[in-house]
């Protein structure tokens, strides 16, 4: 089945510290990849997007992701959180029908 | 440039009541447009897509329906409210399937 799995429900870093969070797909063509950030209460912003090409994609506000085909991931970093960071976190992927399929979340904590 | 509005923010209705929420669209021209709910602690759910006026397809049976009766405008209603409805809706558009999405800022339901 088609699917998108964040396996970080919470995570938890210190400002300055670097980031990863992760994502994993399940389809066998190549997929539409996407990271959203969504503050509480308040909709969706795209930080970045992959459809093709370099596997190394930079996005907005520092953020950046790799595909990796091999391993069906779409991994979001930063290399030094910033306090405003903290947020939900959610991945998204296109499948051939008109359905853009979503992560849990995962819910990034920044410690001073 | 382009911009979604989506209204009300906030909504408190009582179980049996009947719902409409609207969201609208500004700066583009045949929109895809999509209705999603996000439960507490989860993801988003697909609820509605449209390709075009008139055209909605559903993807979960439910106690809601959507309708677009204006190229760039798209409404989620339902007749009689059940408490499980209750949850953040949220709109968004995309220019094609397989581009990323544009989401409104939601509305939080609550159903009493």
């Amino acid at each position: 089945a088609q699917s998108v799995t964040q396996p970080d429900i919470h995570i938890t870093v210190s400002e300055g510290a670097s980031l990863e969070l992760r994502c994993n797909y399940s389809y066998g063509a190549t997929p539409y990849l996407f990271w959203y950030v969504q503050s509480p209460g308040q909709g969706l912003q795209l930080l970045l997007k992959y459809f093709s090409g370099d596997t190394l994609v930079q996005g907005i506000k520092g953020f950046e992701a790799e595909f990796k085909r091999s391993q069906s991931s779409f991994n979001l970093r930063k290399p030094s959180v910033h306090w405003s960071d903290a947020a939900e976190y959610f991945c998204a992927v296109w499948y051939n029908n008109n359905d853009m399929r979503f992560g849990a979340g995962t819910r990034l904590t920044v410690k001073p | 440039s382009q911009t979604i509005h989506q209204w009300p923010a906030t909504l408190v209705q009582p179980v049996g009541s009947p719902l409409s929420l609207e969201c609208t669209v500004e700066g583009t021209s045949n929109p895809n447009l999509y209705w999603y709910r996000q439960a507490a602690g989860r993801g988003l759910q697909l609820l509605f897509y449209s390709i075009g006026i008139g055209q909605i397809s559903s993807e979960v049976p439910q106690n809601l329906s959507a309708s677009r009766p204006q190229d760039r405008q798209f409404i989620l209603s339902s007749k009689k409210l059940l408490l499980s409805d209750s949850g953040f809706y949220l709109c968004a558009w995309s220019v094609r399937i397989h581009t990323e999405a544009f989401f409104g800022q939601g509305t939080r339901l609550t159903v009493v």
